[in-house]
């Protein structure tokens, strides 16, 4: 299985500044074929689905905020919040689905500092 | 836009047989597959596998033991069954549009929490 690993566990920022959270897997998930990293990014708020929020590593999905913007290639990938607003306390997930079976990070929980 | 209504056995005593559906609404159900998703309480996500439009299917290693997705076309639903369930399999349980190499998991069911308990 490829591992995903999240840093930090847990993030306090103040209203308003940024907000990053970084994702390590322990395989590309790159397809050489399309040049797309298979990397998800989803944010989960209690008693609710996970959202997504972020596909192909950098591509917004639509609907969600401009202030959340996704980077990365390969094995290393960044989620970033450039303005943290209150309703962005969640627990933020990063996931491969690349090869089977996809799989998550342990989760970063943002919360206001 | 697609949306997932997904229900089942909320409440399971060990060795019992987990049955949950999903039926697809609102879109295409031909989009490339449509996975299982558990998360235990308090913790991680874990996927189960997925089904194609073709009936393939994927599992996860760690479950494929036990686990059968199967899908309906003609009603637009998919199924999962885990079977011999103990205390571990308790968690909430939700459809999720995509899978393997799909572009993305976009659209995912409201969960059905599932307790096995004695």
């Amino acid at each position: 299985d490829i591992v995903m690993t999240q840093s930090p566990d847990s993030l306090a920022v103040s209203l308003g500044e940024r907000a990053t959270i970084n994702c390590k897997s322990s395989r590309s998930v790159l397809y050489n074929s399309n040049n797309k990293s298979y990397l998800g990014w989803y944010q989960q708020k209690p008693g609710q689905p996970p959202k997504l929020l972020i596909y192909w590593a950098s591509t917004r999905e639509s609907g969600v905020p401009d202030r959340f913007s996704g980077s990365g290639s390969g094995t290393d990938f960044t989620l970033t919040i450039s303005s943290l607003q209150a309703e962005d306390v969640a627990v933020y997930y990063c996931q491969q689905y690349y090869s089977t079976p996809p799989t998550f990070g342990q989760g970063t929980k943002v919360e206001i500092k | 836009q697609v949306q997932l209504q997904q229900w089942g056995a909320g409440l399971l005593k060990p060795s019992e047989t987990l049955s949950l559906t999903c039926a697809v609404y609102g879109g295409s159900f031909t989009t490339n597959s449509w996975s299982w998703i558990r998360q235990p309480p308090g913790k991680g996500l874990e996927w189960i596998g997925e089904i194609n439009l073709s009936g393939r299917t994927n599992y996860n290693p760690s479950l494929k033991s036990r686990v059968t997705i199967s899908l309906d076309t003609s009603k637009n639903q998919f199924s999962l069954n885990l079977s011999s369930v103990t205390a571990a399999d308790t968690a909430v349980y939700y459809c999720v549009s995509g899978g393997v190499g799909a572009t993305r998991m976009d659209v995912w069911g409201k969960g059905t929490t599932v307790t096995v308990s004695s």
